[in-house]
């Protein structure tokens, strides 16, 4: 079935680094691809999403490309605050499905240092 | 406009009881899903209702079980429950099915198992 695999562990730098954060997918059709947002004791936000190749995704300074030929969907933002500590997750929704089905990868969590 | 709301919001059981959670959706949404969230699995998905009908089904055990309302509230029931039904359950909310439709997360149910 459609897969999504995050980069392992977490991610700890300091404010104003750069960061990358890795997502691959497997998928049997032509998904739909999404970033999601996790604040401590809150659901998940949208970050931004990517509907076919190419596309960029874009939202408060984080950035995310669809790659079809790498299978890739990497998030980065060029220099990151406090704010922006959270678990971000990877996903796909598989558009042939024609419902609101995502899969989403294992999570990153993110620590900004001051 | 009031978010996805549920409840409630922390659970304690006791393994072999059933549980109800309910998830009331922003206004206008007709759809509602339902996701699993634990440190092992990461976020899994259960089921999509879509004006009253189940529109599709992750890979759970029949002990998951849903419906929805006239009203697009929703209700997830898990009978029988094991310990490692200890998770937060999501729900989200959205006013179409497909990648054109956000959809918008409740902050969880956090059910216990013990």
């Amino acid at each position: 079935g459609d897969s999504v695999t995050q980069m392992e562990g977490p991610v700890t730098l300091s404010e104003e680094a750069f960061l990358t954060i890795n997502c691959t997918y497997t998928a049997t059709g032509y998904p739909s691809l999404f970033w999601y947002v996790q604040y401590p004791g809150e659901g998940l936000q949208l970050l931004l999403k990517a509907t076919k190749a190419d596309d960029k995704g874009s939202n408060k300074g984080f950035e995310a490309t669809y790659r079809k030929e790498t299978t890739s969907f990497h998030l980065e933002k060029g220099s990151v605050q406090v704010s922006d500590s959270a678990v971000y997750f990877c996903a796909l929704s598989d558009r042939d499905y024609g419902n609101n089905r995502l899969a989403f990868g294992k999570g990153n969590q993110v620590v900004v240092i001051p | 406009k009031a978010g996805v709301t549920q409840t409630p919001r922390y659970l304690i059981k006791t393994r072999g009881q059933q549980v109800t959670l309910s998830c009331s959706p922003i206004s206008g949404h007709r759809s509602v899903s339902w996701y699993q969230q634990t440190p092992g699995q990461g976020l899994q998905f259960l089921f999509e209702y879509f004006s009253e009908t189940q529109r599709n089904k992750g890979n759970f055990p029949g002990r998951f079980s849903g419906r929805q309302f006239s009203n697009s509230r929703s209700e997830m029931n898990v009978s029988t429950l094991e310990l490692g039904d200890s998770a937060l359950y999501l729900c989200a909310s959205s006013s179409g099915t497909g990648v054109r439709y956000e959809q918008y997360f409740g902050p969880g149910t956090r059910l216990t198992v013990t």
